[in-house]
């Protein structure tokens, strides 16, 4: 069964205090993995997509990587800004679905 | 249009009443898709338009539930005699292409309808 798990749940951290937040999947064909972060009340804005294993791609402050088994979304000295909650989806060989994780609520602390 | 537009952002229903959610779409985007969002968790797959054709409509969670995009364009989620497990925030999203054409396509979502069922 296809499934996407994403870790932490929640996470709080210093401004400028960098951490990464994982996402694993179980499907049976990638066909892409995107990231997403959605600010309360409105919808997933569009972050990155990573294709193959061993694929990096990077804006401002954030950097996502992808191996066969997982994405991480790295954040390097975070703002307070970048406070939201992070979803990571996948979209498989077989079928119309994307899959989303629950989701990363991130923190950042003036 | 700019980006992809929802409305309404808000709807109350009472239970048993049928509601009708609208979705705008970006221009020229083949690919539409509609999910559900309950609150704490990551959107959910209702269905799945290309063009005017619903090639998947598996998330749909009951036959209450029906949508459709007659002209490829603009599409309507309608939901029949709402329950209260109905609420849920509505998200529609949409992408340039068709799923299958291309890998990893990119879906831009819009800001969603957030339904309350009382």
């Amino acid at each position: 069964e296809d499934q996407v798990t994403q870790s932490p749940e929640a996470l709080r951290l210093q401004e400028g205090e960098s951490s990464s937040l994982n996402c694993s999947y179980t499907v049976s064909g990638l066909r892409g993995l995107f990231w997403y972060r959605q600010d309360p009340g409105k919808g997933p804005e569009f972050l990155f997509t990573l294709y193959s294993a061993g694929e990096e791609k990077e804006k401002e402050r954030l950097k996502a990587t992808l191996t066969k088994k997982e994405s991480f979304l790295h954040i390097t000295a975070p703002k307070p800004e970048d406070s939201a909650t992070y979803l990571c989806a996948v979209q498989v060989d077989t079928g119309n679905q994307f899959y989303f994780g629950t989701g990363t609520s991130l923190t950042v602390i003036p | 249009g700019a980006g992809v537009s929802q409305s309404p952002r808000y709807k109350v229903a009472k239970r048993g009443q049928d509601v009708a959610l609208r979705c705008d779409p970006i221009s020229g985007h083949v690919s539409l898709f509609w999910y559900q969002q309950a609150l704490g968790q990551g959107p959910e797959f209702l269905t799945y338009f290309q063009n005017e054709a619903q090639l998947d409509k598996s998330g749909l969670p009951s036959d209450r539930f029906f949508a459709e995009r007659p002209e490829g364009s603009v599409s309507t989620l309608k939901i029949q005699r709402t329950q209260q497990e109905d609420s849920a925030v509505y998200l529609c999203a949409s992408s340039q292409r068709a799923v299958r054409e291309k890998t990893g396509e990119t879906q831009y979502f819009g800001p969603g309808t957030r339904l309350l069922v009382l």
